[in-house]
């Protein structure tokens, strides 16, 4: 009954590889998000997607790039992975717009660039 | 801009000690605040928020309450527990509009000794 997924947890890359991590959510939301955090714990906005719309981009480079199959998933594609990619990616959903909006968090994916 | 700033860590308690941890924000508007936990190796858990201003937010023992005047969020607990160790999160949203991503301030990490 877990309300937002991301798999995989853990991921160990070589540099210049390609890679995608998946977000799903049982929430019922409209909205999903791709946070950063780097090594210092520091979270940041990376992209938003409202009913499989870009929403939200925040100047994050070309070689990451969102895909939106539909409401309840968010994947999250990387190229050409580079040494500063190392860090932990949290997916996130709410439902919009309403009284109550709040985000819901996925457990993270820890990506290691070597 | 909109930011938050929050005091730097780590915070060392004993047990059953009082916290506090200071935030303060920055925003254009009149921002939602939230508080987030991250427990070690975990995603981020909504701890508590508040919409408007002097609305309390409550969970767990700790409290927060939103000051227009003084643009704070102040965490607080009567009597921490070495389970509150973890990474505490205060982050400011805007509802109703087109986009609410989440800012947050760096993060203070609490540790609490038996």
């Amino acid at each position: 009954d877990t309300a937002v997924s991301q798999t995989p947890k853990y991921l160990v890359t070589q540099m210049g590889n390609d890679k995608s991590i998946k977000c799903e959510q049982n929430l019922g939301h409209d909205t999903m998000y791709w946070y950063k955090q780097d090594s210092k714990k520091f979270l940041k906005i990376m992209f938003s997607y409202n009913n499989k719309e870009l929403i939200i981009n925040e100047t994050v480079p070309n070689r990451f790039s969102p895909k939106s199959p539909d409401k309840a998933h968010l994947n999250l594609h990387i190229n050409s992975l580079e040494l500063g990619d190392s860090a932990v990616y949290f997916c996130a959903s709410s439902q919009l717009m309403t009284s109550t909006d709040t985000q819901y968090f996925g457990p993270g994916t820890r990506l290691t660039v070597l | 801009g909109n930011s938050v700033t929050q005091m730097e860590g780590p915070v060392t308690l004993s047990e059953e000690a009082f916290l506090t941890i200071n935030c303060t924000y920055t925003a254009t508007g009149y921002p939602s605040l939230f508080w987030y936990v991250q427990y070690p190796g975990e995603g981020l858990q909504l701890l508590l928020k508040a919409t408007k201003a002097d609305d309390k937010g409550s969970n767990k023992g700790f409290e927060a309450t939103y000051r227009k005047e003084t643009t704070s969020f102040h965490l607080e607990k009567g009597s921490v527990q070495v389970s509150d160790s973890a990474v505490y999160f205060c982050a400011l949203t805007f509802y109703g509009g087109a986009t609410n991503k989440l800012i947050f301030g760096t993060g203070t990490l609490l540790a609490v000794q038996p």
